[in-house]
């Protein structure tokens, strides 16, 4: 099985800052890479797919990048409704895994 | 709109069983492939299951597998997912989601809103 470990776990930021987050796979998964956003209460969210590709309706703000073992989802300026968790899955093989999450919280 | 609507889940002791079901809508259902995905509360997600459009071809995460059967009924648009012998540790909310298949990167999107089991005795 494939594992995805996401860094940090938490991190704490102001509304404006610029935010990287990263997901790293146990072995290349070319840019089968998915991020998901949940908010509290709230089922997941698909944001990006194929690594860096914007799903429908996601603000520019969101940016995601890499290839093969180490991705990074950006968010360019930090918006108050951005604090929530952030998960990685890949989709390259079954299980599907998915990262532990990194949760967003307000500085 | 496509939605996703879980139900089913509840109390149950250990070693007992549950049948959740999801209710498919908005969509194309019968040529969707399917998951079900779990989240102890306050806990990261686990994928649980996978089930093709046609219900030919079915996968399962090995903390599931010979206890959990994934199917569908296309006629009616239902994703179902049959839990026995069930064990304290597969207490969580249970989502459903559909598999995109317009890029060849196969992200779930839309996810339902869950549906919770709870085991304990």
């Amino acid at each position: 099985d494939i594992q995805m470990t996401q860094s940090p776990s938490s991190l704490s930021a102001s509304v404006g800052d610029r935010v990287t987050l990263t997901c790293r796979a146990s072995q290349t998964i070319s840019s089968y890479l998915n991020w998901y956003q949940q908010k509290p209460g709230k089922a997941p969210t698909l944001l990006i797919y194929g690594a860096s590709t914007l799903h429908s309706g996601v603000p520019s703000r969101f940016s995601g990048s890499g290839s093969g073992t180490d991705f990074t989802l950006t968010i360019s300026s930090l918006q108050p409704e951005d604090f929530a968790t952030y998960y990685c899955q890949q989709s390259h093989s079954t299980p599907r895994t998915f990262g532990q999450g990194t949760k967003v919280e307000i500085k | 709109q496509v939605q996703l609507v879980e139900s089913g889940g509840g109390v149950v002791q250990p070693g007992g069983s549950l049948r959740l079901s999801c209710a498919a809508s908005g969509f194309t259902f019968s040529n969707s492939p399917m998951h079900w995905v779990r989240q102890v509360p306050g806990k990261g997600l686990e994928w649980v299951a996978f089930i093709r459009y046609d219900g030919s071809s079915k996968f399962y995460a090995d903390s599931v597998k010979g206890r959990f059967t994934v199917s569908r009924d296309n006629s009616k648009s239902m994703l179902y997912l049959q839990m026995s012998s069930l064990r304290v540790e597969d207490t969580a909310l249970y989502y459903c989601a559909q598999e995109r298949t317009d890029t060849r990167h196969l992200p779930f999107d839309p996810w339902g809103q869950g549906t919770l089991v709870t085991v304990s005795s």
